[in-house]
């Protein structure tokens, strides 16, 4: 079974431009998350999308936004990007009728902002 | 306001003995609690879970024990292996489809 896959690995922007990361989940697995980890932090939940619908959101400001198409898979789109920006990103699913607190992670994307 | 904390940056343990991984919280409505492994460009994955009604779950070599008067949980690793050098990651939900996430410790285990 394939794991979680998030495209790019890396992604290098300056500050002001825009970023847009990718996730696929588990097949089978409905709802995507999406964390950030920047560096000496944990990780900090950003987003929860499940059946296309965004149903939560950390506390994080409208610039991070993203949305998640038919075929579960999602995307995470960082707008006017500022340094303090620079984390790694990570997703995971779940598959919704199986116990939802134990979830599947990508690899992530390190996002550098210049 | 961290909600969830590891207060050890770091642990070094020698192979064969006890690795005790610590985390507190502070949110009395945490009632399930998950331990995640990271190696390094690889994405956490799923060790050991917890919930509030129960004070100890096992696993293997691995345990987590749960003092919630305290708000303290710990995973014990016995007996300690080198593949076992990775971040870990205290996490806690409230059933909110939502986990907290601790900063992580790194372990290193020593041959």
């Amino acid at each position: 079974e394939a794991g979680v896959t998030q495209s790019p690995t890396h992604l290098i922007k300056t500050r002001g431009q825009q970023a847009t990361l990718r996730c696929s989940p588990i097949s089978g697995h409905t709802s995507v998350y999406w964390y950030q980890q920047a560096l000496g932090l944990g990780l900090q939940f950003l987003l929860w999308y499940d059946e296309g619908e965004e149903r939560n959101r950390g506390n994080f400001p409208p610039r991070f936004s993203g949305r998640q198409f038919p075929n579960y898979s999602s995307e995470l789109n960082v707008n006017a990007l500022e340094l303090e920006d620079s984390a790694l990103y990570l997703c995971a699913s779940i598959y919704r009728d199986r116990d939802p607190n134990e979830q599947f992670f990508g690899p992530g994307t390190r996002l550098t902002v210049l | 306001d961290q909600q969830v904390k590891q207060n050890s940056p770091s642990l070094s343990v020698q192979e064969g003995r006890i690795s005790i991984l610590n985390c507190d919280y502070t949110n009395s409505m945490f009632d399930y609690f998950l331990w995640y492994k990271k190696y390094p460009a690889e994405g956490p994955t799923f060790l050991i879970s917890i919930s509030s009604i129960k004070d100890k779950n096992e696993d293997g070599r691995f345990t987590v024990f749960l003092n919630k008067s305290a708000k303290h949980l710990s995973l014990h690793i016995v007996p300690s292996q080198p593949g076992d050098s990775a971040v870990y990651f205290c996490a806690a939900s409230d059933w909110g489809n939502k986990l907290v996430f601790g900063a992580g410790t790194i372990l290193r285990v020593k041959s």
